[in-house]
């Protein structure tokens, strides 16, 4: 168990630019979550995925947010068109579902996004 | 729909004092319930869970009940030490509507030696 890893750790950009987060989860989860975290705050769901099927998308999650899990293993999250409001860390987790039931989340380090 | 309310914070103790976060949550059916932990630097850890009414999740000296009459799921320490300064996070789960994680804001405690 090598962990949920997550790339890069630091991301500076500026507004209008766009961005891509890489998440790699343990290997043999199949759910895939993103949320985001601000300072002060606790972490908001972003999206979820089910091996490659993205099942579930927050009002959050504003038309420039894109995410993908083409081969059920990795995640990444592009953010286009970059706004100052973006600026969060963005976490990623990964838990093994069986049936019905939530297994705990496992969270990687996050990746913290300032928008400049 | 779902929510997590936690005591503010920050929480300020000297070492060997007892610890209680409260926590309550809003939910329709029975949610599962978590209590995440996040240490200064590092990444949310689960500290502890409870799945169904009156389970007790233990862990590390933590402990928690899930009751569903006070829809509450507190946290509570008998004797904290330094170490466990972190950021503590409440949070739960619930199957048939969604399945999503909501979050609490998080309480910051800080132990004094």
């Amino acid at each position: 168990d090598t962990g949920v890893s997550q790339n890069p750790r630091h991301k500076i950009t500026k507004r209008g630019q766009n961005v891509t987060f890489r998440c790699d989860p343990i290997s043999e989860h199949n759910r895939l979550y993103w949320y985001r975290q601000t300072l002060g705050q606790g972490p908001e769901f972003l999206t979820y995925f089910q091996n490659e099927a993205q099942l579930e998308k927050s009002r959050l999650l504003s038309d420039r947010f894109s995410a993908e899990r083409p081969k059920g293993s990795f995640s990444t999250l592009e953010i286009q068109r970059t706004e100052q409001g973006d600026s969060a860390m963005y976490l990623c987790a990964s838990s093994l579902a069986r049936g019905q039931g939530n297994s705990p989340l496992h969270f990687g380090n996050g990746t913290r996004l300032t928008v400049t | 729909g779902n929510s997590v309310t936690q005591m503010e914070g920050p929480v300020t103790l000297s070492e060997e004092a007892f610890l209680t976060i409260n926590c309550t949550y809003t939910a329709t059916g029975y949610p599962s319930l978590f209590w995440y932990v996040q240490y200064p630097g590092e990444g949310l850890q689960l500290l502890l869970k409870a799945t169904k009414a009156d389970d007790k999740g233990s862990n590390k000296g933590f402990e928690a009940t899930y009751r569903k009459e006070t829809t509450s799921f507190h946290l509570e320490k008998g004797s904290v030490q330094v170490s466990d300064s972190a950021v503590y996070f409440c949070a739960l789960t619930n199957y048939n509507y969604g399945q999503n994680f909501v979050f609490g804001p998080g309480t910051r405690l800080s132990v004094l030696p």
